[in-house]
């Protein structure tokens, strides 16, 4: 087994603040995704990467950058945040070759 | 356009009822359709998935019905426990692709 762990747990940030969110997982898994889950719309991709150093848009990724440092982490720096944005970010992690994506409790995020 | 559209939006049934959640999708490409649960709080999980090869995937008080010809699927939950209250995911994509479309998701409650 393993986990993924999201810091922060609460994010709250002011307009045009530079914010980022991290991601960690000790599955061993190649790819890892970052979605965005905003209140009755599901989850949609933002980022994700299949390798270190890879990086791959999905389909919401302006206004995002994403940094994947080494394996078993993986960045998401939302570029300026916008007024009264209220999101939760969720991270996750699958093998390559596997479909089963495996996700983090995620960082919920309130812009003031 | 949404790739995959889920209904009803929200449902309430009792326990030991059936409840029904329905899911369509756009690309008949689309060859993998996992099920995911959301408890408050936490991230998604996968609960059942089904290959576009097979028309019925059965996983305890879940079967899932696939329609390949008319794009559409269902998550069927027998005998509901007032622990399945959860909200629930339909996605879809190409195996082994890495990208999941996902639903904006039904929000079930079991009432007691």
């Amino acid at each position: 087994g393993g986990i993924i762990t999201q810091t922060p747990k609460f994010l709250i940030g002011q307009e045009g603040q530079k914010l980022t969110l991290k991601c960690q997982q000790n599955f061993n898994h190649d790819t890892m995704y970052w979605y965005r889950q905003d209140s009755g719309k599901g989850l949609r991709l933002i980022y994700y990467s299949i390798t270190e150093n890879d990086l791959q848009k999905g389909d919401l990724s302006e206004g995002y950058d994403a940094s994947r440092e080494k394996k078993s982490s993986f960045s998401l720096t939302v570029t300026s945040a916008q007024k009264n944005e209220m999101a939760v970010f969720l991270c996750a992690s699958s093998r390559t070759g596997q479909d089963t994506q495996y996700f983090g409790p995620g960082t919920r995020l309130l812009v003031l | 356009q949404q790739q995959v559209r889920q209904s009803p939006q929200s449902l309430t049934v009792w326990e030991g009822e059936t409840a029904i959640l329905n899911c369509s999708y756009e690309d008949s490409t689309f060859n993998y359709f996992p099920w995911y649960q959301q408890f408050p709080g936490e991230g998604p999980a996968l609960l059942i998935s089904i290959r576009s090869v097979s028309d019925k995937k059965e996983d305890g008080r879940f079967t899932i019905f696939f329609n390949k010809r008319e794009k559409k699927l269902s998550l069927h939950i027998t005998d509901s426990q007032p622990g399945d209250s959860a909200t629930y995911f339909c996605a879809a994509s190409l195996s082994n692709y890495n990208v999941l479309y996902f639903g904006s998701g039904t929000k079930l409650t079991v009432e007691p």
